[in-house]
């Protein structure tokens, strides 16, 4: 089946670069999307189409892609960038598909 | 800025039917599509379905049987229907405005902003 695999954590010290990545077949073929979630709260879309930025995203969020895996890189990490972030893609029938989350923990 | 509340009963008996409405605001429910997430207790994100405005309609494979969603672009909004509940079904339910786009390479691609605030449906008699 197709599935996309996070790793389930991720720690760095502010100021530091997070690298969160994403990975599966599906990926080859088909863009990725990611969301940040803070506790308690919605989802919030930070990149779509592999890599293009929503207004009012900080561009310390960035995106690329390279064979079947994604990558989200956060830049200069912050405090308030302490959340879950969830990988998304869409299959050939149009089934909605996430990653199972990645925790960024700031230290 | 669109905005998206949701709204449904908070408590629901096990077996019986649980119905959502997600009201859009300042912004058209035309030209979209909209579609249901939910979040179990400390889990991740599931897709559960999404309609676009024409009243086309898309579900999870998994969930499917139990499902029926809506649209009423007469009202700007949007309803979810979810039959034969569980404990399992206890979650965060979310709406959401779903943005697609068709390349011929690839198909479909969808993605989702912005999100209503979520409301906390719980299963248990």
């Amino acid at each position: 089946s197709l599935e996309l695999t996070q790793t389930p954590s991720v720690s760095v010290s502010p100021g530091q670069t997070a690298r969160i990545t994403c990975s599966g077949e599906l990926l080859s073929r088909k863009y990725a999307y990611w969301y940040q979630q803070k506790s308690g709260q919605a989802p919030v879309l930070l990149i779509y189409k592999d890599s293009e930025r929503p207004s009012g995203i900080p561009d310390r969020f960035s995106g690329s892609s390279s064979g079947t895996t994604v990558t989200l890189t956060v830049s200069g990490v912050q405090a308030e960038d302490e959340a879950e972030y969830y990988c998304q893609s869409v299959d050939s029938s149009g089934t909605i598909l996430f990653g199972g989350g990645t925790k960024l923990t700031v230290l | 800025q669109v905005r998206l509340q949701e709204s449904g009963p908070g408590l629901v008996k096990p077996s019986e039917t649980l119905s959502l409405t997600c009201s859009v605001s300042s912004g058209s429910i035309t030209n979209y599509c909209w579609s249901w997430f939910r979040q179990s207790p400390g889990k991740g994100l599931e897709w559960i379905a999404y309609i676009y405005d024409s009243g086309s309609t898309h579900y999870n494979p998994s969930l499917r049987s139990r499902l029926s969603i809506s649209i009423d672009t007469s009202k700007n909004e949007f309803s979810l229907r979810m039959t034969s509940l569980s404990s399992a079904d206890t979650a965060i339910y979310y709406c959401a405005r779903g943005h697609s786009d068709f390349q011929d390479t690839s198909g479909w691609d969808i993605w989702f902003a912005p999100w209503g605030q979520g409301t906390l449906v719980t299963v248990s008699s």
